[in-house]
């Protein structure tokens, strides 16, 4: 099946720093969801974005919608050890079928 | 909050037994659910997506007759993994649209053995 190209695939950071993960398609999507994943659970929903160019943030998370409606980064600030998890983009595909693609993911790992 | 429910959290079986999941929205209905599988380190694939009250539609090469998913009801659809093989062996889960995104629940992780 489809997915997104996602990037950097796993990081390794120190506790307090700064993180940036994106997303890359060749299709143009008209909703962009970011979610974070613990082990052997669902994800959970962090961030959503609706229009190009939009950028929303959640506490200690930014994202955007690109401008070309093709990419969407993520960034974390100040980052913590409970940061720790897989962050995943997924991309609507059509407004019609409700149906999301993911991203291939990034694995994230907080150095206390 | 939304909440999804997903049950079983895990499951043994033995090859060729079926498997039944069940996802229930618990403070919302769902019209439209979707169900997906995650091999390990890998990313979420769409199974299928699940209506209420008509037939599911499946993903290029997902077997119909092997994953068979049933909607009922408004917050509930369930998966069944019909003569279950070792290769079926991965987790599974659904999710339920909503006004503001989607909503998951919490996985099943499914062992043939």
């Amino acid at each position: 099946g489809q997915q997104l190209n996602q990037s950097p695939q796993s990081m390794f950071i120190q506790e307090g720093e700064d993180v940036s993960m994106n997303c890359t398609s060749s299709s143009i999507f008209n909703t962009w969801l970011w979610y974070k994943q613990d082990p052997g659970e669902g994800p959970v929903l962090l961030i959503a974005l609706y229009k190009a160019g939009e950028l929303t943030s959640n506490g200690r998370l930014t994202a955007q919608f690109g401008i070309t409606r093709k990419d969407s980064f993520l960034n974390i600030s100040a980052s913590i050890p409970s940061d720790v998890g897989i962050y995943f983009c997924a991309g609507q595909i059509s407004s019609g079928t409700y149906k999301y693609i993911f991203g291939t993911g990034t694995r994230l790992k907080v150095l206390a | 909050g939304a909440v999804v429910s997903q049950h079983p959290s895990w499951v043994i079986c033995k090859s060729g037994t079926s498997v039944k999941i069940e996802c229930r929205s618990l403070d919302f209905q769902a019209t439209t659910m979707f169900w997906y599988r995650q091999f390990p380190k890998q990313s979420l694939m769409l199974m299928a997506t699940s209506n209420e009250g008509s037939k599911a539609t499946y993903e290029q090469g997902v077997e119909k007759d092997k994953f068979l998913i049933n909607h009922a009801s408004l917050t509930l659809s369930t998966l069944t993994v019909t003569s279950a093989h070792p290769e079926d062996s991965s987790f599974y889960i659904c999710s339920a649209r909503r006004v503001l995104g989607y909503t998951f629940g919490s996985g099943t992780r499914l062992t043939v053995v």
